[in-house]
Parts: C-alpha cells; structure tokens; sequence
C-alpha cells in the first residue's frame, strides 16, 4: 500500500523553467491538496480538489496551475517558476474534505535560482 | 494576528518528562487536527478531535471549544519524539473544512 507518492524529492530549477511536480495516491481519495512550507509559517493551501475534474484554489494559487484527470493523480504546474516559490511542497489526500486522517506524500523541496 | 497560533515554538525536554504542547485558534471550527512532522519531513496525522478528549498511546490531545484552545500532551516523553508538531483548524463556511495550520511546535527530547 503505497499511499501518497511524491516525485521529485529535489529539484533545482532556474527562473522561468516550467515544471511539474507529480501526486498519485492509491487510496481512492476523493480529496487530494497541495500545500507549500515555508520557514517560519505554517503549511499554506495551493490549490485543492474535491474530486475526479473538479480543482479549486486555496490560500496561495498565484504561478501554479492544477488538474485533477482521475481520482489518482493531482499533478502540481510550475508555469514560470520564480525564486519566490522556493519552498517545500506537500502532496495530501482524504476520503473527503473533512474526513480523517490526512495522508501526506514525503514532499518535494524545490529551489529556484 | 494568526488565526492559529501554537506555543511554544521550540521545546527541549529531558526523557520521561511530561510535555504540553498548546494550540489556540481564533475561527469557527468544524475541528482540530494535530499532526507530526519528522526530522526527515514527512507529516502523519495523530488526531483530529471536535470535542472532549482522544489519547494514542502516550499522546493525549484535549480540546475546549468554548476557549477555543486544544492540548498535546506527551506522557513519558522519549527522544523518539523529537518532531515538529503542528496544529490545524478544519474551519466552517465558505472554505468548506480546509485546513489553517500553525508554524508548529519543534521538540527535541534528550537522553
């Protein structure tokens, strides 16, 4: 049972390259999130789905872009990465939106220079 | 002002000492998650509670609503539980349950 898979664990980009950061889970979550981490604050929302074609923004959505295919997949697009979005990013999945426990993918730490 | 806000940021604690770690949140809440990050960075959920009181083993997680505060509370503290914790407020209305953290709580317990 593998859980929440992230790809990449690392990733250096320079501003400007594009790149996406990939989610699956075999759990058969309906609710799959993305969140950053960035020193000093807590975990901010990036983008949410709540199902199979259905995506929403959260908290801090601005130079990412998402898509939700099938209930596995929730891929993260870094349209034009910034120095900015330099950050830790989390995979997380539920059965729901408000249904216990959140399963977090092991994150991908992304530098951009 | 944050709308969740942990105390105290950073803690060290001798083994078998009794830890609290304190969570107050300033929104409506449909409920409260705690979760705990290791050295590696990986996250695990340990509770999500709304009302009362859930313990896991030495983990026992408390919450008053009418204060809007929540507890961690480590028994018989051990090195192995040297994490981040972090607290989560799972908030009503417009968001529909999506989650605002805390900036965590980093523990390091001592041999």
């Amino acid at each position: 049972n593998a859980g929440v898979t992230q790809t990449p664990k690392f990733q250096v980009l320079k501003t400007g390259q594009s790149m996406t950061l990939q989610c699956a889970q075999d759990m058969n979550h309906e609710y799959m999130s993305w969140y950053r981490q960035d020193p000093g604050m807590g975990l901010r929302l990036i983008h949410y789905s709540v199902g199979a074609g259905i995506t929403d923004q959260g908290e801090v959505p601005n130079g990412y872009n998402v898509s939700r295919s099938t209930t596995e997949d929730f891929p993260l697009r870094l349209l034009s990465a910034a120095p900015s979005q330099t950050s830790v990013y989390f995979c997380a999945s539920s059965y729901t939106r408000v249904s216990p426990p959140l399963h977090f993918g092991n994150g991908t730490r992304l530098t951009v220079t | 002002k944050n709308e969740v806000e942990q105390s105290p940021q950073n803690l060290t604690a001798q083994e078998g000492e009794f830890i609290t770690i304190n969570c107050s949140y300033s929104v409506g809440i449909s409920a409260l998650h705690w979760l705990q990050q290791h050295p590696g960075g990986g996250i695990v959920s340990l509770f999500m509670l709304s009302s009362g009181k859930k313990k896991h083993g030495r983990l026992i997680a408390t919450i008053n609503i009418q204060e809007k505060h929540s507890s961690l509370h480590i028994t018989a503290s051990h090195p192995r539980d040297s994490a981040v914790y972090i607290c989560a407020a799972q908030n009503y209305g417009g968001s529909q349950g999506n989650l605002i953290f805390g900036k965590g709580t980093k523990l390091s317990v001592k041999p």
